[in-house]
Parts: C-alpha cells; sequence; structure tokens
C-alpha cells in the first residue's frame, strides 16, 4: 500500500524559514518523480514544485521560485521542501504527490494527508 | 501558463441522477488531463488521468471524456459519499502544472 506521511508544518512569522517533509512508504520511491502541491484555506490546489526521481531535474511555481527548495533522499525514502522567507500568503495545507513518470507527464496519481503551515504574526 | 476553467462552480443532483461536469482549457492539452476528488478535510483522490482512464478502484460510475481543450467527467448514478469537489488539472505542458478551481457536487 502506496502511504505518504507529511510533517513539519505548523506556526511560523513571515520572514521565517520551515522545512516540511513527506515519508514515502509502500513502493519503489526511487523510481517515481514527486511534487508539492498547496492548497490554502478555502481554496483551491496550486502546484508549487516538482523533483525528478534522480533529483536532477527541478522546477518551481513562480510563486515561490527563490524562495522554496525542493529535495529528496532516496536513500531514505524521503522528500522534503525547505521554505524560507515565508510570508501570509504561503499559508496553506502542503500535500506531497507520487508522478509515476520519468518526465513527469502523468497525473499526481498517490497524495499525502498534508500538513498545515501557518504563517502569521 | 495554461487556464484551467471548470463549470459549473456548484452542481446539485438527486441521488441516483447522473452529474456532468466541465472542463476547459486555454489551449490544447491533448488527452493530458486529469480529474481529482476532494472530500471535507481529506487530500485529493485520483480519478482519472489520461482524459478518460480510470485509476485504481474507481468505480465504474465515474468516466471521463474529451480531448483537445473540451473536457467531461461524468458520474452516474449518483450516491451521497460522492459529495465533494471536483478539479481537473492538465499535464501536457509544464511547468506550471494547473488546476481549474473546482466544480462543488451536492448530493
Amino acid at each position: 500500500e502506496v502511504r505518504l506521511v507529511e510533517s513539519g508544518g505548523g506556526l511560523t512569522q513571515p520572514g521565517e524559514s520551515l522545512r516540511v517533509s513527506c515519508a514515502a512508504s509502500g513502493f519503489t520511491f526511487s523510481s517515481y518523480s514527486m511534487s508539492w502541491v498547496r492548497q490554502a484555506p478555502g481554496k483551491g490546489l496550486e502546484w508549487v514544485s516538482f523533483i525528478s526521481s534522480s533529483g536532477t531535474t527541478i522546477y518551481y511555481a513562480d510563486s515561490v521560485k527563490g524562495r522554496f527548495t525542493i529535495s529528496r533522499d532516496n536513500a531514505k525514502n524521503s522528500l522534503y521542501l525547505q521554505m524560507k522567507s515565508l510570508r501570509a500568503e504561503d499559508t496553506a495545507v502542503y500535500y506531497c504527490a507520487t508522478i509515476p513518470s520519468p518526465s513527469g507527464y502523468r497525473s499526481f496519481d498517490y497524495w499525502g494527508q498534508g500538513t498545515l503551515v501557518t504563517v502569521s504574526s | 501558463e495554461i487556464v484551467m476553467t471548470q463549470s459549473p462552480a456548484t452542481l446539485s443532483v438527486s441521488p441516483g441522477e447522473r452529474a456532468t461536469l466541465s472542463c476547459r482549457a486555454s489551449q490544447t492539452v491533448y488527452s493530458n488531463l486529469a480529474w481529482y476528488q476532494q472530500k471535507p478535510g481529506q487530500a485529493p483522490r485520483l480519478l482519472i488521468y489520461g482524459a478518460s482512464t480510470r485509476a485504481t478502484d474507481i468505480p465504474a460510475r465515474f468516466s471521463g471524456s474529451g480531448s483537445g481543450t473540451e473536457f467531461t467527467l461524468t458520474i452516474s448514478s449518483l450516491q451521497s459519499e460522492d459529495s465533494a469537489v471536483y478539479y481537473c488539472q492538465q499535464y501536457n505542458k509544464w511547468p506550471p502544472y494547473t488546476f481549474g478551481q473546482g466544480t462543488k457536487l451536492e448530493i
């Protein structure tokens, strides 16, 4: 059974940093591309970042480029999102999701339960 | 960036009836389109990919159609458990992956 468990969310102040993690199990993590998708309270889904299975290809949404860094540790079956210079508009539930394609041209097949990041003073 | 537009914003349908949800892309995405279901307090769940292929364990009541810029998700024999927000998403031209704003289905 595919399982994705996010952690690391919480309350933080504007301008601060936070790292969220995603622990994967039940599939060959190193063979899957991964993404982070976020959802602000009461709003729709917004793609945040993509990382290929090897970690060599990375993309970001314009809204987070230069502030967020995606990474993965295939030995630990883990995905990370380092967020810095956080803003109130970054407040959202952050989901990690699998993409069963090395090129990224596929849907987000499995999702974690999400971790809530709240940016507020 | 490809803009995805869903209609209607809210749809109310009686149990046992059929619901038809629409999604339009601002430019062609061929068949590189997915549908997700999200219930309150839960993560999204993949229903359909490739515009018409059901994901694992998705009931046959859910069907997708369309290609290019116009897509439809049809849910037949509606059940109360189908109440949710449904999102379409394109993965043809990215980054960024883009989602529609969602259709809230009320049973």
